[in-house]
């Protein structure tokens, strides 16, 4: 199985600030990684899927980086609507799909 | 619009059954492959089976192997999840989400709000 660990486990920031996630696997993933974004009493939501492309409708200041084992999202400029969980998924090997812990992003 | 709902969720004891079902509209349904993914309160996401769009081919995580049982009813634009032999660890929030493949699930571009399913005597 593969372990997908996200880190930092809380990122503390203000508005307008940049956020950088990472999501370390423990077996090469090559570019089969995943990032969704969690609001308190919602559904997931998919941001970007195979490392680097974004989900219809999902704004610019949302990228993702990486390869192999290490991987990143970045949002350029947090808006008040970013505060959110996220949490990394890796399709390569399965079963079973594997998601990352989350990483909150909290107001600082 | 894509809309997924969920219902079947409820309070049951150790050793019980429950069957989620997951209404699906506004996409074909039997082109893609549907998965649920449980979320324990205040936990992470945990991938827990999915199905192939024609609903022969099915996959679990290894915890819920033989327990629980996926299936599909393209007529009726629905999934389910059959759980038995339930325990406490089985607690979660239960999402059906919709793959982006006929055959395999890979990830997942729409989500049911989730239904409760409690496990405790």
């Amino acid at each position: 199985e593969v372990v997908l660990t996200q880190s930092p486990a809380t990122l503390s920031l203000s508005p307008g600030e940049r956020a950088t996630l990472f999501c370390r696997a423990s077996q090469s993933v090559d570019r089969y990684l995943i990032w969704y974004q969690q609001k308190p009493g919602q559904a997931p939501r998919l941001l970007i899927y195979d490392t680097s492309n974004r989900a219809t409708g999902v704004p610019a200041r949302f990228s993702g980086s990486g390869s192999g084992t290490d991987f990143n999202l970045t949002i350029s400029s947090l808006e008040p609507e970013d505060f959110a969980v996220y949490y990394c998924q890796q399709r390569l090997k399965w079963p079973p799909l594997t998601f990352g812990g989350g990483t909150k992003v909290e107001i600082k | 619009e894509v809309q997924l709902v969920e219902s079947g969720g409820d309070l049951v004891q150790p050793g019980g059954s429950l069957r989620l079902s997951c209404a699906a509209s506004g996409f074909t349904f039997s082109d893609y492959a549907m998965s649920w993914v449980r979320q324990p309160p205040g936990k992470g996401l945990e991938w827990v089976s999915a199905i192939s769009g024609s609903g022969d081919r099915t996959f679990y995580t290894d915890s819920v192997k033989g327990r629980f049982t996926i299936s599909r009813d393209n007529s009726k634009n629905t999934l389910y999840l059959q759980m038995n032999s339930l325990t406490a660890e089985d607690t979660a929030i239960y999402n059906c989400a919709k793959g982006v493949n006929p055959s395999h699930p890979y990830y997942f571009d729409n989500w049911g709000q989730g239904t409760l399913a409690t496990v405790s005597s």
